[in-house]
């Protein structure tokens, strides 16, 4: 059981739109940064965004990052068959003092 | 470029103790912070303990608090985790991980030991 909720799984079309939502509570994204992670089949993690909303360099503008209260959402436009892969939000838990991270959403780009 | 690289994973009976390493390059060892991160297999990524960067800081996922032990040299770019009383929950990849400008997020992955914990 994951400290923060992401759904299962995810799909759509290429080309299309999908949001990804991450759910915790007061003690980590409320007062705090979020961040999410790609995991490509195969290969370790890989971060796409953080501090919320930030994107490191090379990261293209198709993935973006959003929080709201105690949720976070990542979404990614124009869906690439390359872009399946599961995807993990974190934050850092006050009350656990320590990194925790959604159980993982599996992207299928159909 | 940016790189970690981690060693010492494995095959070990349950009870027994591992030392996994972590060799950094690229960038200045010294002033980041260091996470380790394990995934069991098929499983989602676990959150294991945190390091500051020099060393005096260092926070633990509850279930391995205890059986954990580490250290870096920043002259030698090195990390090492000692794991005690291994059990077959264990049993993951073992990443060494960054820290970004902050401590809260991870900006570099290592591609992670194997550790496999079994009688």
């Amino acid at each position: 059981q994951s400290v923060l909720t992401q759904p299962p799984s995810v799909s759509a079309a290429p080309g299309q739109k999908v949001t990804i939502s991450c759910s915790g509570s007061t003690s980590n994204i409320g007062n705090s940064y979020v961040s999410w992670y790609q995991q490509l089949p195969g290969t370790a993690p890989k971060l796409l965004i953080y501090d919320n909303y930030k994107r490191p360099s090379g990261i293209p503008a198709r993935f973006s990052g959003s929080k709201s209260g105690t949720s976070a959402t990542l979404g990614i436009t124009g869906l690439q068959t390359g872009d399946e892969a599961d995807y993990y939000c974190g934050t850092w838990d006050f009350s656990l003092s320590g990194v925790v991270f959604g159980g993982g959403t599996k992207l299928t780009v159909l | 470029q940016l790189q970690l690289v981690e060693s010492g994973g494995g095959v070990v009976q349950p009870g027994e103790s591992l030392r996994l390493s972590c060799a950094a390059s690229g960038f200045t060892f010294s002033n980041f912070g260091i996470h380790w991160v394990r995934q069991a297999p098929g499983k989602g990524l676990e959150w294991v303990m945190f390091i500051s960067y020099d060393g005096i800081t260092k926070n633990y996922e509850d279930s391995m608090r205890g059986r954990l032990s580490i250290s870096r040299d920043n002259s030698r770019n090195t990390l090492s985790l000692q794991m005690n009383a291994l059990t077959p929950d264990d049993t993951a990849v073992y990443y060494c991980a960054k820290s970004g400008s902050s401590n809260y997020y991870i900006d570099v992955w290592g591609k992670g030991t194997a550790v496999t914990v079994s009688s």
